[in-house]
């Protein structure tokens, strides 16, 4: 158990929706990291968050967005969903800023668009 | 744009062998990273390499980092049927926004 929370474990939902993936990084660490695992793409980094603040950006799409929020937690938000959508979302957590350090993962959310 | 390989991308060796599986990426990174994967799992944290010819290991795992060949390698001893997982590389730099690029893993299946 590597200590980061990720809520729902899995998500069923229908084209054009919107979901909302929340993640808990372990206590005390700053930095939340989004990535997006498909067969198609692989791994992708999608977002970081540092403190609050957007720290990195990779491969978001537009549809998409994030916050972290003042306990720390973090949520990504889906929306327009398209079939493609459907892939394992991970957080994971470091302690500071930068990724010198490794980060530590989520069990992950499988979204599955219908 | 920063790209990373590996190779082999499948594995499929027998206990007991040893064997290297290759990480290169395109660009100057200022860290690297190895990752495991079981079916169905999250990702498990291996080695964090910094600087070039870092070398860590951990059990039958050794992982080394060449900055100026662009190239890692994690180095399998005696291979258990245990180690069997997907195992990824990643990289990033220390640009004013840190990115981290996966390679596309290799899967790993040691047979008894």
């Amino acid at each position: 158990d590597s200590g980061v929370t990720q809520t729902p474990k899995h998500l069923i939902t229908a084209t054009g929706q919107r979901v909302t993936l929340r993640c808990s990084p372990r206590s005390g660490d700053l930095s939340v990291y989004w990535y997006q695992q498909s067969l198609d793409q692989g791994l992708q980094f999608l977002i970081q968050y540092y403190n609050g603040e957007e720290r990195a950006k990779g491969n978001i799409l537009e549809r998409f967005s994030a916050q972290q929020f003042p306990d720390l937690h973090s949520e990504l938000n889906l929306s327009s969903l398209e079939l493609g959508d459907s892939a394992l979302y991970f957080c994971a957590s470091s302690p500071i800023g930068t990724s010198s350090y490794e980060q530590y993962f989520g069990p992950g959310t499988r979204l599955t668009v219908t | 744009e920063l790209k990373v390989e590996q190779n082999p991308l499948f594995l499929s060796m027998q206990e007991g062998k040893n064997y290297t599986i290759y990480c290169n990426y395109s660009t100057t990174s200022d860290r690297l990273y190895w990752y495991r994967q079981d079916p169905g799992k999250s990702l498990e944290s291996l080695f964090v390499l910094l600087s070039n010819g870092a070398v860590k290991q951990e059990g039958r795992l050794m992982a080394s980092l060449d900055t100026k060949a662009r190239l890692s390698t994690l180095h399998i001893t005696a291979a258990v049927h245990d180690l069997s997982a997907t195992y990824f590389c990643a990289v990033d730099r220390l640009t004013s926004y840190d990115k981290v690029i996966f390679g596309p893993g290799t899967s790993l299946s040691v047979i008894p």
